[in-house]
């Protein structure tokens, strides 16, 4: 059973704070490792992706990566109250071969930036 | 380009009646998913389909089946809807790592 855990919060911020979200996952396989933002009454939309060990930046968000811990995280800098959303740890990982892949989610942290 | 659309947006249904969701994308890719959206279970896939004319189980397959219409329309159908099936489906689709999600359909089953 491939499992993704976060933090469920709320995890609340002050505008202009960093936000720190976390995400451990189960299958020792995974390769690639997504950040999706959903807001309330939204569909999931993609922040950021990330396949190697270490940083990725773009923009105010950084991706962190340890494959050897199972552990990704996203960090979001200067946090707006726009950032107020759910945010969901996605793993994808092969699936019944034939180049299929299956993500699997975790269950979201909502994150809440007050002004 | 419109990207994944989904109709209806919202069903209120009897318990015992069908319905078919349905879904297309114009982005020419050849994955297309089902999910189901739950409070406190996050998004959990019901079925998804790599290509044309494959359609294979998720995590939760029972009580719904799909149809591979073509490469664009991929669609969700409850045979006999339960209140267990009341949710939020969010249709998807993907042509490697990224999957692309339509605006959801909230389905009530009374």
């Amino acid at each position: 059973q491939k499992e993704v855990e976060q933090n469920s919060g709320p995890l609340s911020v002050p505008e202009g704070a960093i936000a720190s979200l976390n995400c451990t996952y189960s299958d020792r396989g995974s390769q690639s490792f997504f950040w999706y933002r959903q807001y309330s009454g939204k569909s999931p939309e993609l922040i950021m992706f990330i396949y190697s060990n270490g940083d990725k930046e773009d923009g105010r968000f950084t991706a962190q990566l340890n494959k050897a811990s199972q552990y990704v995280s996203l960090l979001i800098r200067d946090s707006q109250p726009s950032d107020s959303a759910t945010y969901l740890c996605a793993v994808n990982t092969p699936y019944s071969g034939a180049g299929s892949y299956q993500l699997t989610f975790g269950k979201g942290t909502k994150l809440s930036v007050i002004p | 380009n419109a990207g994944v659309t989904q109709t209806p947006k919202f069903q209120v249904l009897k318990t015992g009646q069908s319905m078919t969701l349905q879904c297309a994308q114009d982005m020419n890719h050849n994955s297309m998913y089902w999910y189901r959206q739950d409070p406190g279970m996050g998004l959990r896939l019901i079925y998804y389909s790599a290509s044309e004319g494959t359609t294979d189980k998720g995590e939760v397959p029972n009580g719904y089946n799909v149809s591979r219409l073509n490469k664009r329309e991929f669609s969700l159908r409850l045979e006999s809807a339960a209140p267990s099936q009341t949710s939020v489906y969010f249709c998807a689709s993907s042509d490697g790592d990224e999957q692309f999600f339509g605006p959801g359909t909230r389905l009530t089953v009374l």
